[in-house]
């Protein structure tokens, strides 16, 4: 069965950093890009970033790019997301997703998702 | 980015009813558009893929139809499990955008 679980959520405060992990497994890891998606209590969902099944690609939302880094080890089955410089906008639950390919930046879907960890920041 | 919308935004339906939900996305975008439920408390979950193609495990009474920049989810028969949230997403072009989703509510 594919499992993905997210950890590493909190409370911060503006202008500091987290990083969020998922763990992944029951799947060939190292063959699927994954992402990361959020979503702010109570409000739709919003795609973060993506990285491509050998890192060779990423992506990011404009909304993060230059403040949120995503990375993955294979060899770990996991998956992260380095948040710095946080805003208060940056609350929401933050799940991560796999891809139907190897490729973020190509059509695909994201299936399963993570149960979500909750990033809160407010001082 | 290509920007989604979703009508109603909320309904209420009755168990048996025939639902039906709107997506457009601001361009064409094939048929790289996909579905999901979420509950609430609960992370989101895929219903249709591509436009038409139902994911294995989801009741048949969810079906999926349209291309270009009119989709249509439609739940024949509704069941007390699916009052939920349903959202469209594109995936088209990066980055991947969501509709803002609808809530079908018990009436």
């Amino acid at each position: 069965e594919v499992q993905l679980v997210e950890s590493g959520g909190g409370l911060v405060q503006p202008g500091t950093s987290l990083r969020l992990s998922c763990a992944a497994s029951g799947f060939a890891f190292d063959d699927f890009a994954m992402h990361w998606v959020r979503q702010a209590p109570g409000k739709g969902l919003e795609w973060v970033a993506g990285i491509s099944s050998n890192s060779g690609s990423i992506v990011y939302a404009d909304s993060v790019k230059g403040r949120f880094t995503i990375s993955r080890d294979n060899a770990k089955t996991s998956l992260y997301l380095q948040m710095n410089s946080l805003r208060a906008d940056d609350t929401a639950f933050y799940y991560c997703a796999k891809d139907m390919g190897p490729q973020a930046a190509r059509p695909g879907w994201f299936d399963p998702w993570g149960p979500g960890t909750l990033v809160t920041v407010s001082s | 980015d290509i920007q989604m919308t979703q009508s109603p935004s909320s309904l209420s339906a009755s168990v048996g009813d025939r639902v039906t939900i709107t997506c457009r996305a601001s361009q064409n975008i094939y048929s790289f558009l996909h579905w999901y439920q979420q509950k609430p408390g609960e992370a989101p979950k895929l219903l249709i893929f591509g436009a038409s193609s139902l994911k294995s495990g989801v009741p048949s009474r969810f079906s999926g139809s349209g291309s270009g920049t009119d989709f249509t989810l439609t739940i024949d028969s509704l069941q007390p499990d699916d009052f939920a949230t349903y959202y469209c997403q594109q995936s088209y072009s990066t980055p991947r955008t969501f509709g803002p989703g609808t809530k079908v509510e018990i009436k």
